[in-house]
């Protein structure tokens, strides 16, 4: 089936430093999602993106975040600076259309900050 | 703020049983409804969606949501070892794209 393709699946990074993950979403997709899942909590929602513009986001999206897709090339989260409370598994998904589709995630990029 | 809470946390079956998986959610409002299944290190795959009241049968496996009872279920049918995984439900509330999660039920079917 389609997949999307996470880039990396683990870093880690000291605390202050800038990281971007990134993600290759299916190929005809339109809409693109980031997720956050700290070690035994729900995943949670962080931000959607359409048409090179943030549609919603939540109030984990922190100032420090920011998401970007340029010229159609992967689809970025970059934290910065990083703080320890950011370490997680950050999930990539993308659908085709907005409401009642499907989303289809990446396996994931974990992120720990020391 | 939308409380989706999945019963039971974990559970173990034989292979060839029936399993029941379910999810509760606090907001009358919601209107889709999601299954996913996530293997170890893996991505979460959706399994199956519903957006009406009722059930919806697809292969081993049957969604049922009540929505006056802020109640959706999973059952799998003749369930098999390679249905052992995390087993997540989500919602979303109308023509939001936002999905809420459960915190999964943990199958392991043994053969």
């Amino acid at each position: 089936g389609p997949k999307v393709l996470q880039i990396p699946s683990h870093q880690i990074i000291d605390m202050g430093q800038m990281v971007t993950l990134n993600c290759d979403p299916v190929s005809n997709h339109l809409y693109f999602y980031w997720y956050k899942q700290i070690l035994g909590q729900q995943m949670e929602f962080l931000v959607n993106f359409y048409n090179g513009k943030v549609m919603e986001k939540s109030k984990l999206f922190k100032d420090q975040f920011s998401v970007e897709r340029p010229d159609g090339s992967y689809f970025t989260l970059k934290i910065q600076p990083t703080a320890l409370e950011d370490s997680a598994v950050y999930f990539c998904a993308s659908s085709l259309n907005r409401v009642g589709n499907t989303l289809y995630f990446g396996e994931g990029s974990r992120l720990i900050v020391v | 703020q939308q409380n989706v809470q999945q019963s039971p946390e974990s559970l173990i079956v034989p292979e060839g049983a029936r399993t029941s998986l379910n999810c509760t959610f606090s907001d009358s409002a919601s209107q889709y409804f999601w299954w996913y299944r996530q293997h170890s290190g893996k991505a979460p795959k959706a399994l199956m969606s519903i957006f009406s009241n009722g059930e919806k049968e697809e292969g081993r496996f049957t969604i049922h949501l009540n929505k006056a009872s802020l109640h959706f279920s999973l059952h799998i049918r003749d369930s098999q070892p390679s249905d052992s995984a995390l087993y997540l439900c989500a919602v979303s509330v109308g023509d939001n794209s936002k999905l809420i999660w459960g915190l999964g039920t943990s199958l392991v079917v043994n053969p």
